[in-house]
């Protein structure tokens, strides 16, 4: 159980055009979702944490902007990277928790954007 | 704020051999705690977690973590490791009451044959 499903695995995309990556949880709904972003070889770092119908909360030096987070039902969160350079290419990993008073993420695969 | 502190950035060990990855937090109530481990281009895999009770916490894969506050740390242990066990292991920390994770540096696992 509690798994969460990050499409696409992987995309390539020209600079300047925007992207679109989904998070879904199957089989548990998740009111609070969260997007990490990793760079190569270093640590995950949060950039956002998505709520259910509400706005997303951005921490501090992430581009709200620049880094749409909609998350629109109980199963699904999306995080769009608008207008991408070359210096958002990065691997994105979402995670969700399966209940309000869980203390347990489960993630995603993550996706590997290449931004050319 | 918190932070979590991997001092080993990557450990070879032979396989058969036991493993220990080193890990230390700085949170000033009783931390929530997890070691999760990744494989290349994959997301992460929870391998354990403590949060309150027995400071020695048992996982999958065989791998086990001991907390211990007096040292604010929380090591993972393996007594025999696999080729499979070769990943990148990451050691978090949750805000007690939140849900969100600081992780590590992350720890570079390579099992020589």
């Amino acid at each position: 159980g509690a798994v969460v499903s990050q499409h696409p695995s992987w995309v390539i995309c020209k600079s300047g055009t925007s992207v679109k990556i989904e998070c879904r949880s199957l089989d548990f709904q998740a009111t609070t979702m969260f997007w990490y972003r990793q760079f190569p070889k270093q640590s995950l770092m949060l950039m956002a944490t998505s709520n259910e119908g509400s706005k997303a909360t951005y921490e501090q030096g992430v581009e709200k902007d620049k880094f749409l987070i909609n998350h629109a039902s109980l199963t699904l969160s999306t995080l769009t990277v608008t207008s991408a350079h070359p210096e958002d290419s990065s691997f994105y990993i979402c995670s969700a928790i399966p209940g309000q008073r869980s203390r347990t993420l489960h993630f995603g695969n993550g996706t590997r954007l290449t931004v050319t | 704020a918190q932070s979590v502190t991997q001092p080993d950035i990557h450990i070879t060990v032979s396989e058969g051999a036991s493993l220990e990855l080193r890990c230390n937090y700085s949170y000033g109530a009783t931390p929530y705690l997890f070691w999760y481990v990744q494989s290349p281009g994959q997301g992460l895999q929870l391998l354990l977690k403590y949060f309150s009770g027995d400071t020695l916490v048992q996982g999958i894969k065989g791998f086990e973590a001991e907390f211990k506050r007096s040292q604010s740390s929380f090591n993972l242990r393996k007594p025999s490791v696999h080729w499979s066990d070769a990943a990148e292991y990451f050691c978090a920390v949750g805000e007690q009451g939140a849900q969100k994770l600081v992780f590590g540096q992350g720890t570079r696992l390579t099992i020589n044959p």
